[in-house]
């Protein structure tokens, strides 16, 4: 079975420094996929980054990266320059043939 | 090109009551997944419909049921409402689904249910 833990309910770092949100999973499939989502206040659900387990390179999308360790089953996700608007619940979660989501990581972006 | 919309915004039911949850996919989707959220976890996937039909179920009980209609619109239905389905209800939507995970979810803002 699918599983992902996020070991960090909670995270705050000041305006334009670097971030790190971490997250292991496990499964026993080969190719599946990897996502961090983010969800404001607002509660809609937005793709941050994802990343496909058979590319080694590690995604990146503007300020956001990932370090994905295949071996080592771990997803972490670095946000770069950070600001407020970051500020929201941060999701990782895997998909084969469903996807399943972290508990998720509070990140709190401070002025 | 509209967004993933999702109706109604809050609802309070009591148990044993069933409820509607209606979801409008995004323009060219044919895709729609369902997902619980309980308060401070993560969702959980309840089911998905492609081309009106469900095509993946996670592990919610059958009183949780779907419709997907033609225009990709789609319905979660619950029956026998119970405490513990008092929960945030996502909608997403995506093109050409059968979990891919090239094609990217859309979310709604979700139906917040509360059951007393």
């Amino acid at each position: 079975a699918q599983t992902v833990t996020q070991s960090q309910p909670e995270m705050s770092v000041q305006e334009a420094e670097t971030v790190t949100l971490s997250c292991t999973y496990d499964t026993s499939e080969n190719n599946y996929y990897l996502f961090w989502y983010k969800q404001p206040p607002s509660r809609q659900m937005i793709l941050v980054i994802r990343q496909e387990a058979y590319k080694q390179q590690n995604a990146t999308e503007n300020r956001f990266s990932v370090n994905f360790q295949k071996a080592a089953k771990s997803f972490s996700l670095k946000i770069s320059d950070s600001q407020l608007g970051d500020t929201a619940m941060y999701f990782c979660a895997s998909l084969y043939d469903k996807i399943i989501f972290g508990k998720g990581t509070r990140l709190h972006i401070l002025p | 090109e509209t967004g993933v919309t999702q109706s109604p915004t809050h609802l309070i039911k009591t148990r044993g009551q069933q409820v509607t949850l209606r979801c409008s996919s995004q323009s060219g989707h044919n895709t729609v997944s369902w997902y619980q959220q309980a308060l401070g976890q993560g969702p959980q996937f309840i089911f998905q419909y492609y081309r009106e039909e469900e095509n993946g179920r996670g592990n919610f009980p059958p009183r949780f049921s779907g419709l997907q209609f033609p225009n990709y619109s789609s319905e979660l239905n619950v029956n026998a409402l119970e405490l513990d389905d008092s929960a945030l209800y996502l909608c997403a939507s995506s093109l050409e689904g059968s979990y891919s995970g090239a094609n990217v979810l859309t979310f709604g803002a979700g139906s917040r249910l509360t059951v007393l």
